[in-house]
Order: C-alpha cells, then structure tokens, then sequence
C-alpha cells in the first residue's frame, strides 16, 4: 500500500502563473519530506525539503507547504517557466527508523506551455 | 552535480541470463540505493547499504541481490532475468541518515527480451 501519494498524474500550466503540485501521505511517522524533479533520460535531482517541525519552506520560486493535521504537503512553483516542465516526485521519510530510506511518490508530470 | 556513475547506462538480456549493474559513487557517501522507475509506479526501493558489507532489503528485492564490497560501488545482481524486471534502474547516495537528500545516478535502462 502506498504511503505517499500524487494523486494528479498530470497538469497543466501557462508560462508564467502558479504551478500548485499536491501530496498526500499516510505514515504519521513521516518528519521529513522532499521534492524532487526529474528530466526524461535523467536521474531525479532533489529539488527541495522540508522538515515536520516547519510548515513552509521557501527556495527562490519554489515553496513547499506541509499540512501535518491534514497528511498533506504542496509544491508552489511561481512563475512557471517551461524549463520546469518535468516530472515531480514527493518523497518522504522517518527519521527516527530506516536508515534513511525515502518512500516516493508516483510522480505528476507538469507542462508548463508558452 | 554528485559525482555518481551508472554501468550499463543500456542494456538488452534474454530471460534466464544473469546481470549486473553497477554503481560508483566518488563522493564517500555512507550510504548508497537501488530503485528502479515503472510506468505508475514512481520509484520503488529495490535495496539499500549504510556501509561496506551492511545492506537491506526494499520493497521490490524479490529476484535481485547487491553487494558493497568498498565504499565506491554498489552492485545489484539480477540472479535471473525475467521480462518484469525490464525497467530503468537508478541508483543513489546520500552522506547520512540524518540529512536524507539522496542524489541520484543518470540510470541504466535495461530491457529483458
């Protein structure tokens, strides 16, 4: 059963606005999560993180939002660019057991269009 | 960029016959991971070493072995090829467990006809 999920395998977006990317986990013991991008031909590269004891975190035109109560954490890309187009993976993990290991999302694939 | 290599970055195998994929880190990270990537299924932990000799098992290991014997190198083995095993593998590094940004490989992708 998956633990975290990108229930939007897909979405579309102007050049320029807001990209709203979503992921929702199951895992309460999940203190640590990540988004990463990846380019088709390419291994993934991590984008940026957040940690549990936080509810935002802000890297240039990316924002991650995490919504501990709701199980629930968002990527705010502004503006688009359509070099973001790419597929995004939200990750996450324990710290407190699993030497590090990250559960994944199934990826949503954004296109970002003149 | 991480300095991390993947060998094969391509290959085409027939079922039965074994594989190994390789890879090499020059970053003297402690901890190093092999996922593969399907269609709908994101990426899927095959396994996983926090050092030389010390490694576990993921969620998808069923069919596949890994060995660290230096710092540098992981290997995953696919004992013997089955055509559901045909997927893009990527490996990845991260210093610590505490940090938990991994960096990842470029991939191999591997066929099994």
């Amino acid at each position: 059963d998956q633990q975290v999920k990108q229930n939007s395998p897909s979405l579309s977006v102007q050049e320029g606005r807001i990209s709203i990317l979503n992921c929702d986990y199951t895992n309460s013991m999940f203190d640590y999560f990540l988004w990463y991008k990846k380019y088709p031909a390419e291994g993934p590269t991590f984008l940026i993180s957040i940690s549990s004891i936080k509810d935002k975190n802000e890297d240039g035109r990316f924002t991650v939002f995490l919504n501990k109560s709701a199980k629930h954490l968002s990527l705010h890309i502004v503006p688009s660019q359509p070099g973001d187009s790419a597929v995004y993976f939200c990750a996450a993990s324990d710290r407190g057991s699993t030497l590090g290991r990250l559960y994944f999302g199934r990826g949503t694939q954004l296109t970002v269009w003149p | 960029d991480a300095g991390i290599t993947q060998s094969p970055r391509h290959k085409v195998t027939e079922t039965g016959t074994p594989v190994t994929l390789r890879c090499h880190q020059t970053e003297n990270h402690r901890y190093m991971y092999w996922y593969r990537q399907d269609p709908g299924h994101g990426l899927r932990l095959i396994h996983y070493s926090y050092g030389v000799k010390d490694t576990d098992k993921g969620e998808v290991s069923d069919g596949y072995s890994v060995s660290r014997s230096k710092t540098e190198d992981f290997l995953l083995t696919l004992e013997s090829a089955t055509s559901s095993q045909t997927s893009v593998y990527f490996c990845a590094i991260s210093e610590s467990s505490i940090t938990y940004e991994q960096y990842f490989g470029p991939g191999t992708r591997l066929t099994v006809t």
